[in-house]
């Protein structure tokens, strides 16, 4: 079955330092997004992305946040200067269309990223 | 604004039937979704509705009343498996994004 992969699984940093986090989403679809996840607290949306550009971001999502899809597969997440607070889970997902019942997102297993 | 709210934890008994119940707002509204997260594991996608009724998917089901901004998860013989949290995602205002409740946990005791 289909399914979004990340990379690393952990990454570990020091505060000030840029990241980059690695997605490759479900080869046909077409939607695809950065949520993240603090520990112990609930999901945020950070950012979603169709037809090569930013369609939707979060207040969270602010200068130092960027994403792009350099080639047909691959969709990164990079952090310019990360700060403590960026230590969290994040994950990226992807969906089909809008004409697919639902738009379901499916998300991949997340990157573990922790800023000391 | 938008708030989703959710109990914090529910605890049931292996082979029993438990109702997670959700309530919503949001701005704008483009259906709610279920999604199971196992501790340190992503969400995984269990139901979507997008009318008002019940939506049956094996041992789980979703019902939806959009006027009444409110949703519940229904899992019927339940498994050890099934420990896990429940999370409430709304699709509002905006494109495509879920907005997620802080998630039901569920502990399941045999």
């Amino acid at each position: 079955e289909p399914e979004v992969t990340q990379t690393p699984s952990h990454q570990v940093t020091q505060m000030g330092q840029e990241v980059i986090l690695r997605c490759v989403p479900i080869s046909n679809h077409l939607y695809f997004y950065w949520y993240r996840q603090i520990l112990g607290q609930k999901v945020e949306f950070l950012v979603s992305f169709y037809n090569n550009e930013i369609s939707e971001k979060s207040e969270i999502f602010d200068d130092q946040f960027s994403v792009e899809r350099p080639d047909g597969s691959n969709f990164t997440l990079k952090i310019r200067s990360t700060k403590l607070e960026d230590s969290a889970m994040y994950f990226c997902a992807s969906s089909p269309s809008l004409q697919e019942s639902g738009n379901i997102q499916y998300f991949g297993a997340g990157t573990r990223l922790s800023v000391l | 604004g938008q708030n989703i709210d959710q109990p914090t934890e529910m605890t049931a008994t292996e082979g029993a039937i438990v109702q997670i119940n959700c309530t919503y707002q949001t701005s704008g509204f483009n259906g709610l979704f279920w999604y199971q997260q196992h501790a340190g594991e992503a969400p995984t996608f269990l139901s979507y509705n997008v009318l008002d009724g019940l939506e049956e998917k094996g041992r789980f089901s979703s019902f939806l009343s959009r006027s009444k901004g409110y949703s519940y998860l229904l899992l019927k013989e339940l498994q050890m498996k099934d420990s896990a949290s429940y999370l409430c995602a709304p699709k509002g205002g905006g494109y495509n994004k879920l907005i997620f409740g802080a998630g039901t946990r569920l502990a399941v005791h045999p």
